[in-house]
């Protein structure tokens, strides 16, 4: 079964210091990867995703995210952080079967201090 | 563009009751889902409609319905509500159904049971 974890509940960055956001998955077969920001009492926001190509794949709002295949991680990452960026933070991979589901992480709260 | 809308955005039932949650996808989408998120969780996949066809369902109780109108917006129905269904409830459409890229998400609507 396909899954995603994000082992940080929390992750505290200073403003205008680099942030790195953690995901790793588990799949079978090739991984169709996403990250989705939740801002209090709101939706998602798509961030950005990884279906093929270049490892390194660049988002909105400056962000961006690395694709490791023998690490099977998909860290979110942004070279400076903004107090406005602080919200929650979802991990996401799609599901293999007959729909397009996808299968969420727990999420982390990104908090950047100014 | 108008964006994924859902109604209403806060609701407010007794347990028992019956519930009914509305979606309108964005314009030119034709595959719509519904997700559940508790309070410090990730969404959790409840249906999928795709050109009016179910085409997937979470794990959760038949107390939960749904179904995609012609003009491919999409109604969630909850019976017999618990205090446990209190919850954010997301719409999502896509571009494409099975096999499509990334979901879009609405607002979401507010759950509380009481």
């Amino acid at each position: 079964a396909q899954s995603v974890a994000q082992p940080e509940d929390q992750v505290n960055v200073a403003e205008g210091n680099p942030l790195t956001v953690k995901c790793t998955y588990s799949v079978s077969g090739n991984p169709y990867l996403f990250w989705y920001v939740q801002y209090p009492n709101r939706g998602l926001q798509f961030l950005l995703k990884y279906i093929t190509g270049d490892n390194l794949v660049k988002g909105s709002y400056g962000f961006e995210a690395e694709f490791n295949k023998s690490q099977t991680s998909f860290h979110l990452k942004k070279p400076s952080a903004l107090v406005s960026d602080s919200a929650l933070y979802f991990c996401a991979v799609r599901d293999g079967g007959a729909t397009n589901k996808l299968i969420f992480g727990t999420g982390t709260l990104l908090a950047v201090q100014p | 563009d108008a964006g994924v809308t859902q109604s209403p955005t806060h609701l407010i039932k007794t347990r028992g009751q019956q519930v009914t949650l509305r979606c309108s996808p964005i314009s030119g989408h034709k595959s719509v889902s519904w997700y559940q998120q508790v309070l410090g969780q990730g969404p959790q996949f409840i249906f999928q409609y795709y050109e009016k066809e179910e085409r997937g369902r979470g794990n959760f109780p038949d107390r939960f319905s749904a179904r995609q109108f012609p003009n491919y917006s999409s109604e969630l129905n909850v019976n017999a509500l618990l205090l446990g269904d209190s919850a954010l409830y997301l719409c999502a459409s896509s571009l494409v159904g099975p096999g499509g890229t990334e979901a879009f998400f609405g607002q979401g609507t507010r759950l509380t049971v009481v």
